[in-house]
């Protein structure tokens, strides 16, 4: 079983406002990931990262940002947020040398 | 552009009977799928991956195969329980090696 943590689970915000999304994980991947996920819909990745000072854009555009300054963290930020941002953001981790992935419990976030 | 489809998007199905859920791909051969277990509100929890080269792979009542030629691969789970109920994602790997999922099977078993 895989030791990746979100925080917070959830998240009412006005718009405009500074958010960041925690997700943090204890096994040491290098690899990590963020999707973003619609209700009834497929997850999208917004961000990825091979390592340490390492992020790359998903294939869905996102107006958030993320940093990797330690292996075990890799935070989302929003700077303004806003109403089009509401979704559910997942983080997720790769063991080396395989192909599956381990996701955190996801943060949902709603803006107003 | 690769694709993945799972055709239906719920199934219910009595408890004890087999459940057998579809992806489908295009334009594309994957070394591998994938599929995952997502729970309301939580994130996906990995069950079974198969290889390209492989055609039927087991774990305790899954089952899942993959025909190249067909380009799907078949989820089965047998004596279905209500706990079994849940969205079933397939998902394969894209030319960044990153993952892509299909949009999912809502399945639900019913007592």
């Amino acid at each position: 079983e895989a030791d990746i943590y979100q925080t917070p689970r959830y998240l009412v915000i006005g718009t405009g406002k500074k958010i960041t999304l925690e997700c943090s994980q204890t096994m040491g991947h290098d690899k990590m990931y963020w999707y973003q996920q619609d209700p009834g819909m497929e997850l999208h990745l917004i961000h990825y990262s091979y390592g340490v000072n390492s992020t790359e854009k998903g294939d869905l555009s996102s107006e958030s940002t993320v940093s990797r300054i330690r292996t075990e963290h890799f935070p989302l930020t929003l700077e303004s947020a806003r109403p089009s941002h509401t979704s559910q953001y997942l983080c997720a981790s790769r063991p080396p040398s395989t192909d599956t992935q381990y996701f955190g419990p996801g943060t949902r976030l709603t803006v107003l | 552009s690769q694709k993945i489809e799972q055709n239906s998007e719920a199934l219910n199905i009595q408890e004890g009977k087999t459940a057998t859920l579809t992806c489908n791909y295009t334009n594309y051969s994957p070394a591998y799928l994938q599929w995952y277990r997502q729970d309301p509100g939580r994130g996906p929890v990995f069950l079974l991956l198969i290889r390209e080269n492989e055609k039927e792979k087991r774990k305790e009542r899954l089952k899942v195969t993959f025909d190249t030629t067909l380009k799907q691969s078949l989820f089965h789970i047998t004596a279905s329980q209500p706990a079994d109920s849940a969205t079933y994602l397939c998902a394969s790997e894209t030319g960044a090696n990153n993952l892509f999922f299909g949009t999912g099977t809502r399945l639900t078993v019913i007592p």
